[in-house]
């Protein structure tokens, strides 16, 4: 079956260090998404990605979906306490029978901000 | 209102009890999800319901019973779980094939 794969499983920097997390799948996919959870809490949606090569950003995340729609990265550029976390990518099948309901989550990054 | 809730926050319950999670939102999302989630990993997905028919079923065993009474809530019926079963239960709603909004959550432990 589909398998979204990411790395690393963990990743600890020093405030004000840019952070990259990736993200691979077994099978093209229709769309990816990206989450964040911050401990102790629920995944919250912060983007969803389309096109083959598509790039977003948002103030300091930007996010990339790879031209055979089969990987994509979210990078933070200099890093501060608030982006605690783990960040979880989420990728739907390009051709699933499940209606397009059916999202698979990577294994997801736990970053560390050591101020 | 931009926010999915679930009750109730906490839950402990024996093998032998009857439970159920709830959860609602009032976003006009036509898609709601279950998910479970251990500590340390992803979600999981469980069950979706799609124009409140259920479209998934992710081999989830009968213990677990999903339901959904209308647009915008979405129970699921918990009976003779295992203590392995105590996870956080999510549960999300998106228009289709959009990104989904989790609630907080249900912490169930079983005794």
């Amino acid at each position: 079956g589909q398998q979204v794969m990411q790395i690393p499983q963990y990743q600890h920097v020093q405030e004000g260090e840019d952070f990259t997390t990736y993200c691979n799948s077994s099978t093209t996919l229709s769309n990816i998404q990206w989450y964040k959870q911050r401990p102790g809490g629920h995944p919250v949606f912060l983007i969803q990605l389309v096109k083959s090569g598509e790039v977003k950003k948002q103030k300091r995340l930007t996010f990339q979906f790879g031209e055979a729609k089969k990987n994509s990265s979210l990078h933070i550029t200099a890093t501060q306490t608030t982006d605690v976390g783990t960040y979880f990518c989420a990728g739907r099948g390009g051709s699933d029978n499940t209606g397009g309901f059916k999202t698979i989550f990577g294994a997801g990054t736990r970053l560390f901000v050591k101020a | 209102d931009t926010e999915v809730t679930q009750t109730p926050k906490h839950l402990v319950m024996g093998m032998t009890n009857k439970k159920s999670l709830k959860c609602e939102q009032h976003m006009g999302h036509r898609a709601m999800y279950w998910y479970k989630q251990k500590a340390k990993k992803p979600p999981e997905l469980m069950f979706v319901y799609s124009y409140e028919k259920l479209s998934i079923n992710e081999s989830v065993p009968s213990r677990f019973s999903p339901e959904c009474p209308n647009s915008s809530l979405l129970n699921l019926h918990l009976h003779a779980l295992q203590p392995e079963d105590s996870a956080l239960y999510l549960c999300a709603s998106s228009q289709p094939l959009a990104g989904q909004f989790f609630g907080p959550g249900t912490r169930l432990t079983v005794l």
